[in-house]
């Protein structure tokens, strides 16, 4: 069965420092999605990316990249000089067919 | 700009009381979801649905029900709250298959229960 794994329930970093937030996943399908969706405090899930399974090449958006490793089985999320606004629980999930989410990683970002 | 609505976004209510949760999209999406998010931050899975007349039950059982009259209204209903039953509940919606944007999640603000 599909599992998606944040290891980190919880991080806390100062302003300016960069943090990565851990995914990993257990399949055996060939064909899936993966995403990432941030959650601040007002309650929404607000998509930030998603990636096939034949896709493996990082991405960067600004301040964001996310590293693929299919090899791992991971997709991992980096904020590079972080900021308070970067505060809120940021949710890894898988997709095919069904949606698994992770149980959520907590970013706390300090001025 | 939201293009999915929940209501209400904080409901208090006593234990017995019938109570709907609200969600509607612009979108024209065929695929809507009810979440149920416990403080532990986790998503469960309560209800589903792939169009109008179609509802399916999620992978977290659940007693309220679900209903799809229309394809931009999704309510949840609990027929009588207890306080098990508070929670943040999250709707979303997604496109079909096959179109641009499929399978991406859209997410309400979502609706804060507190039965008491």
């Amino acid at each position: 069965a599909q599992k998606v794994t944040q290891a980190q329930t919880e991080i806390s970093v100062v302003e300016k420092e960069d943090v990565t937030l851990d995914c990993v996943y257990e399949t055996r399908d060939t064909t899936y999605y993966l995403f990432w969706y941030k959650q601040p405090p007002s309650g929404e899930l607000v998509f930030l990316i998603r990636r096939n399974s034949f896709d493996e090449q990082n991405e960067i958006s600004g301040r964001y990249s996310w590293n693929f490793q299919k090899s791992t089985s991971s997709f991992n999320f980096t904020i590079t000089a972080s900021q308070v606004v970067d505060s809120a629980v940021y949710f890894c999930a898988y997709n095919f067919n069904k949606f698994y989410f992770g149980s959520g990683t907590k970013l706390n970002v300090k001025p | 700009e939201a293009d999915i609505y929940q209501t209400p976004r904080y409901l208090v209510i006593g234990t017995g009381k019938k109570i709907t949760l609200e969600c509607s999209q612009t979108m024209g999406h065929d695929k809507m979801y009810w979440y149920q998010q416990d403080p532990g931050m986790e998503l469960h899975l309560i209800h589903y649905s792939y169009g109008v007349n179609s509802t399916e039950k999620g992978d977290l059982s659940s007693e309220s029900t679900v209903s799809r009259i229309r394809t931009e209204h999704f309510p949840l209903t609990l027929e009588s709250a207890r306080p098990s039953h508070t929670s943040q509940y999250l709707c979303a919606s997604s496109d079909l298959e096959g179109r641009s944007g499929a399978n991406v999640l859209t997410f309400g603000a979502g609706s804060r229960l507190t039965v008491l």
